[in-house]
């Protein structure tokens, strides 16, 4: 059981590339979280989605897409990465539906933008 | 607007030597608040969850307890391996289940 899974763990890329942050769960949870953190500015909701098949904006959207693939995978996507963007990025996971709202963490993805 | 406020900032113990983190949210409808460490490079881990003033939640020497308007995370003669960074966060009612975290406290305990 590896609980919350992002894959790649550290990326740098140049102004205006594409890139793809991909996480999975397997806890059988019904909702997933995308954060930024930010050193001074704490964890910050980019985007969520409640359950398979629904997404919706958080705190900072802007700059960012995200994809919820199934139950279990949720990516979310950099369409032309800025150097604001620059952050680590952690996916969480929890399931609401069964009285579990407690979100589980990833280990993070540390990107650098050039 | 909704704030989480965490203090301090940093807190340095050394060994045996107890101590409380503290925070403290203005938040209209608060369902759960949520504490969680984090180490280094790693991702937040969970701690506890607490949903009413007056409750209480242990967990070998961390202990957490809520208020009205703050919670505070006590240290009892805590170990280095208790350094790490600690996190509160407050989930609202009507909030879809969505987090709002403080910034942290940096706790570092000295051998």
């Amino acid at each position: 059981n590896a609980g919350v899974t992002q894959t790649p763990k550290f990326q740098v890329l140049k102004t205006g590339q594409s890139m793809t942050l991909q996480c999975a769960q397997d806890m059988n949870h019904n909702s997933m979280y995308w954060y930024r953190q930010d050193p001074g500015m704490g964890l910050r909701l980019i985007y969520y989605s409640a359950s398979e098949g629904t997404t919706d904006k958080g705190e900072v959207p802007n700059g960012y897409n995200v994809s919820r693939l199934n139950k279990r995978e949720f990516s979310l996507r950099l369409e032309s990465a800025a150097p604001s963007q620059t952050s680590v990025y952690f996916c969480a996971s929890s399931d609401e539906l069964a009285g579990r709202e407690t979100q589980y963490f990833g280990p993070g993805t540390r990107l650098l933008v050039l | 607007e909704d704030q989480v406020t965490q203090s301090p900032e940093a807190l340095r113990l050394q060994e045996g030597e107890s101590s409380s983190l503290n925070c403290s949210y203005t938040v209209s409808g608060l369902r759960g608040l949520f504490w969680y460490r984090q180490d280094p490079g790693k991702g937040p881990e969970f701690l506890f969850t607490l949903y009413s003033a007056g409750e209480e939640k242990e967990k070998e020497r961390l202990k957490a307890t809520l208020t009205k308007k703050e919670s505070f995370l006590h240290i009892t003669a805590p170990k280095p391996e208790d350094s790490a960074t600690y996190l509160c966060a407050v989930q609202l009612v009507g909030s879809n289940y969505k987090l709002t975290f403080g910034k942290g406290t940096l706790l570092t305990v000295n051998p």
